[in-house]
């Protein structure tokens, strides 16, 4: 179990640009999530899949945001033309499926927009 | 859907004495309560958890105590350490399909 891989840690960009993030879940785990934190929250649902389908996304999400599970284990975020308002922590979490299954955060990538 | 709120938002307790964070709950139907604790530049890591099946659990200094009744639910540590100063979130869930957390309590230890 090498836990829950985010890449990168820390991106900069400018408001307009694209960026993607990826995560590499924990190998067993069929679901993943990503969350949004700012600061002094606690995280945000914004999507989660199993396997390879996304069950679910929240209102949150702007059609600005994308995220794929192409193959059922590695996920990608990405946002286009990217705004101030986006600058925050972006966590993604997996997990089993099943009740009291609980989530496995990887350390999260800061996203800064300026 | 389900809203969970936590309480303080800040403590501060000298090391070697006992801390506690409470959270409620407004949907019934949520069964699964986990608790994270947030390190500066990481992603929260799961300490302990409950289920609704449970009134109280514990793992060395740390225990959790759930009341349904009241949909309440708080964290206990004891004997705290000053590598216990993090964030700490509370979050509940009824399917195991989405979690809702609460704001975070930023617990320091005061040696």
């Amino acid at each position: 179990d090498t836990g829950v891989s985010q890449d990168p840690r820390h991106k900069i960009t400018k408001r307009g640009q694209n960026v993607t993030f990826r995560c590499d879940p924990i190998s067993e785990h069929n679901r993943l999530y990503w969350y949004r934190q700012t600061l002094g929250q606690g995280p945000e649902f914004l999507t989660y899949f199993q396997n390879e389908a996304q069950l679910e996304k929240s209102r949150l999400l702007s059609d600005r945001f994308s995220a794929e599970r192409p193959k059922g284990s590695f996920s990608t975020l990405e946002i286009q033309r990217t705004e101030q308002g986006d600058s925050a922590m972006y966590l993604c979490a997996s997990s089993l499926v099943g009740l009291s299954s609980p989530l496995h955060f990887g350390n999260g990538t800061r996203l800064t927009v300026t | 859907g389900e809203n969970v709120e936590q309480h303080p938002s800040t403590l501060s307790v000298q090391e070697g004495d006992s801390a506690v964070i409470k959270c409620t709950y407004s949907d019934s139907a949520s069964n699964y309560f986990p608790w994270y604790k947030q390190e500066l530049g990481k992603g929260p890591q799961l300490i302990i958890d409950i289920r609704s099946n449970v009134g109280e659990k514990k793992d060395q200094r740390i225990a959790v105590t759930l009341n349904k009744t009241a949909k309440h639910f708080s964290l206990h540590i004891t004997e705290t350490q000053p590598e216990d100063s993090a964030v700490y979130f509370c979050a509940a869930s009824d399917t195991g399909n989405q979690f809702y957390f609460g704001t975070g309590t930023s617990l320091t230890v005061i040696p």
